[in-house]
């Protein structure tokens, strides 16, 4: 059974930075493509950052360019967000979920989440 | 970037009713279009994918159609359990989801 764990949610300040992981199982991670989606609360899901499998090519939503960073680490199984420079608007529960392939392709499928507040 | 709009934002059903969820591109996407069902709390589930395609598991009261940038999922007889907030999502050029369309009991 293909199962998704985050880790790493919690309450920051603006501007700090924070590091989310996601630990796979079930799979053989290394040949898919991993993807982070968030959901501030009460409003809609986000693509905010994809990379692809063996090889691990980033992509990012315009809205975290320059500010978080995507990478995988495929001997542990698990993908991980670094986040800087965080903003109130950054505050969301962050899932993150499996391609389908070993790049563009839907979510399936998703984690449970992990939340990331951003405040004073 | 490809914008994704549902319609309508919110849907007012009782069980057994036909309901019909579309959702346009901003440009056509092929079919490279899937469908997730959202529950408060809970991850998304995905319903469809490549536009049509029923995921393994899912209720063949669901259902896709469209192709280019139109698109529609429709459960022909809503359930109890169907009543949720429903996106769209393209993965045609990166990805990108509609703003969701929660089904709600009238």
């Amino acid at each position: 059974e293909v199962q998704l764990l985050e880790s790493g949610g919690d309450l920051v300040q603006p501007g700090g930075s924070l590091r989310l992981s996601c630990a796979a199982s079930g799979f053989t991670f290394s040949l898919y493509a991993m993807s982070w989606v968030r959901q501030a609360p009460g409003k809609g899901l986000e693509w905010v950052s994809a990379i692809s499998g063996s090889g691990g090519s980033p992509f990012y939503a315009d809205s975290v360019k320059g500010r978080f960073t995507i990478s995988r680490d495929d001997s542990k199984n698990t993908l991980y967000l670094q986040m800087n420079n965080l903003r109130a608007e950054d505050t969301a529960v962050y899932y993150c979920a499996k391609s389908t392939g070993p790049v563009t392709n839907w979510f399936d499928p998703w984690g449970q989440g992990t939340l990331v507040t951003v405040s004073s | 970037d490809i914008q994704m709009t549902q319609s309508p934002s919110t849907l007012s059903a009782s069980v057994g009713d036909r309901v019909t969820i579309t959702c346009r591109a901003s440009q056509s996407i092929s079919s490279w279009l899937a469908w997730y069902q959202q529950k408060p709390g809970k991850a998304p589930k995905l319903l469809i994918f490549k536009a049509s395609t029923l995921e393994s598991g899912v209720p063949s009261r669901f259902s896709g159609s469209g192709s280019g940038t139109e698109f529609t999922l429709t459960i022909s007889s809503l359930q109890p359990d169907d009543f949720a907030i429903y996106y769209c999502q393209q993965y045609n050029t990166y990805w990108t989801f509609g703003q969701g369309t929660k089904v709600e009991i009238k």
